[in-house]
């Protein structure tokens, strides 16, 4: 069955950095993007950003535009954010999301979160 | 950025009622339009993609529909397990965005 597990979190100080990971399972994760999307505490669904099944596009929300980059290694079924120049309103759940299809589609699948807090 | 607006905050209905919850874009996003729902301490699920599809697994009675700038998805008659959080979100355009979502809560 599809999975996706997200690690890396925890809490962090402001203007420090961290990476996030997210394991894939039980499809060909190569020909599928993957999506981020982070939920603060109490809060709506917030897109973050998205890589094309191949890594050959990318897209970030504004938000997050210079400081968050996200890579795909398909050889490990994994997905790695790093998130530099952290910031208060970045505390959130991180989710990562299969696109069903190279990156432009929906989100079919999601994996349960990883707790990012960022405080001093 | 394509800002998508839905409406109400929040429902307020009994099981067996009808529930119609929108969602409109700041510019078109054609039937680029997909639609989840979020209940306490899980993940989002998809229910409705391109507008009008349902996923894999989803019940009849969840049903979508609009296009451009308007959207309505609809629950022909509310189950206990429905009430949640539902998430408009586009896809027409870069960056992708969703929508505050509407709560369905039980009256």
């Amino acid at each position: 069955q599809v999975q996706l597990v997200e690690s890396g979190g925890g809490v962090v100080q402001p203007g420090r950095s961290l990476r996030l990971s997210c394991a894939a399972s039980g499809f060909t994760f190569s020909n599928y993007g993957v999506h981020l999307v982070r939920q603060a505490p109490g809060k709506g669904l917030e897109w973050v950003a998205v890589i094309w099944y191949d890594g050959s596009e990318l897209h970030y929300a504004d938000s997050v535009k210079g400081r968050f980059t996200i890579s795909k290694d398909n050889s490990k079924s994994t997905v790695y954010v790093q998130m530099d120049s952290l910031r208060g309103e970045d505390t959130a759940v991180y989710y990562c999301a299969r696109d069903r299809g190279s990156g432009s589609r929906f989100l079919d699948f999601w994996g349960q979160g990883t707790l990012v807090t960022v405080s001093s | 950025e394509i800002v998508l607006t839905q409406s109400p905050a929040t429902l307020s209905l009994s099981p067996g009622e009808r529930a119609t919850l929108s969602c409109r874009a700041s510019q078109s996003v054609s039937s680029y339009l997909v639609w989840y729902q979020q209940k306490p301490g899980q993940a989002p699920r998809l229910l409705i993609h391109d507008a009008s599809t349902r996923a894999t697994g989803i019940p009849a009675r969840f049903s979508g529909s609009g296009s451009g700038t308007d959207f309505t998805l609809t629950i022909s008659s509310l189950e206990p397990e429905d009430f949640a959080i539902y998430y408009c979100q586009q896809r027409g355009s870069w960056p992708s965005s969703f929508g505050q979502g509407t709560k369905l809560e039980i009256k």
